[in-house]
């Protein structure tokens, strides 16, 4: 597509409840990240695709959180039993590499968890 | 470990003054550094970025930056604020084009009436 779009734009959730974020790259880019972006924090790295490399989850606070990257295009970000400091903003970015290497964000989905 | 400190979480300009935003990396390796703006309520928005070549990087919007190995800084500048340019800015380093970035924490500008 022309941009990356990111669904839902935003999600309220219940405390304990499991939630899925979606991330659709743009077509013919082989990186995507995802970033969590809290108030005053600056952006926090989570997890990033490569191709078909195994993905780097260096950056995921627990393991309630998991992503996955269906063939090579679309990815889902799944938070297991939402707890209140998950309340952020998930921003998802994809990427050429090389030369053309920059990140391309999408609008991000805003998480309140209540 | 790569890292980037952002001078300023807040900064105040008036309109048609220069603007200067400040950062400072660190990196084992030569960088890759960017620039991104984020308006309220939307995503960011890559403003221009120094992979190599040019040590001066000019972006969209007027802004510009320029990368200066020797005091680890990739300041961004713009000669005149319009009102418009408010928003929050990102300073970000990724150690090359297959690695994720490492945003500073931001730098939120105001611009003056």
């Amino acid at each position: 597509g022309a941009g990356v779009s990111q669904s839902p734009s935003n999600k309220v959730t219940e405390k304990g409840k499991d939630v899925e974020l979606r991330c659709d790259p743009i077509s013919g880019h082989t990186a995507l990240y995802w970033y969590r972006q809290s108030l005053g924090q600056g952006l926090e790295f989570l997890i990033y695709f490569q191709g078909n490399s195994a993905p780097d989850k260096s950056g995921l606070p627990s393991d309630r959180f998991s992503a996955e990257r269906t063939g090579g295009s679309v990815s889902t970000l799944t938070i297991q039993r939402t707890q209140q400091e998950d309340s952020a903003v998930y921003l998802c970015a994809s990427s050429a590499t090389g030369r053309n290497y920059g990140y391309t964000f999408g609008s991000g989905t805003r998480l309140t968890v209540v | 470990a790569q890292s980037v400190t952002q001078l300023g979480s807040h900064v105040s300009v008036s309109e048609g003054a220069l603007v200067l935003l400040r950062c400072n990396y660190s990196s084992s390796v030569p960088p890759y550094l960017f620039w991104y703006v984020q308006y309220p309520n939307q995503g960011l928005q890559l403003l221009l970025k120094y992979t190599t070549g040019a040590t001066l990087v000019k972006g969209i919007n007027g802004f510009e930056a320029e990368f200066k190995k020797s005091e680890t800084s990739f300041h961004l500048t713009k000669p005149s604020a319009h009102m418009s340019d408010a928003a929050e800015y990102f300073c970000a380093v990724s150690e090359s084009g297959n690695t994720p970035l490492v945003f500073g924490k931001g730098t939120r500008l105001s611009v003056i009436a």
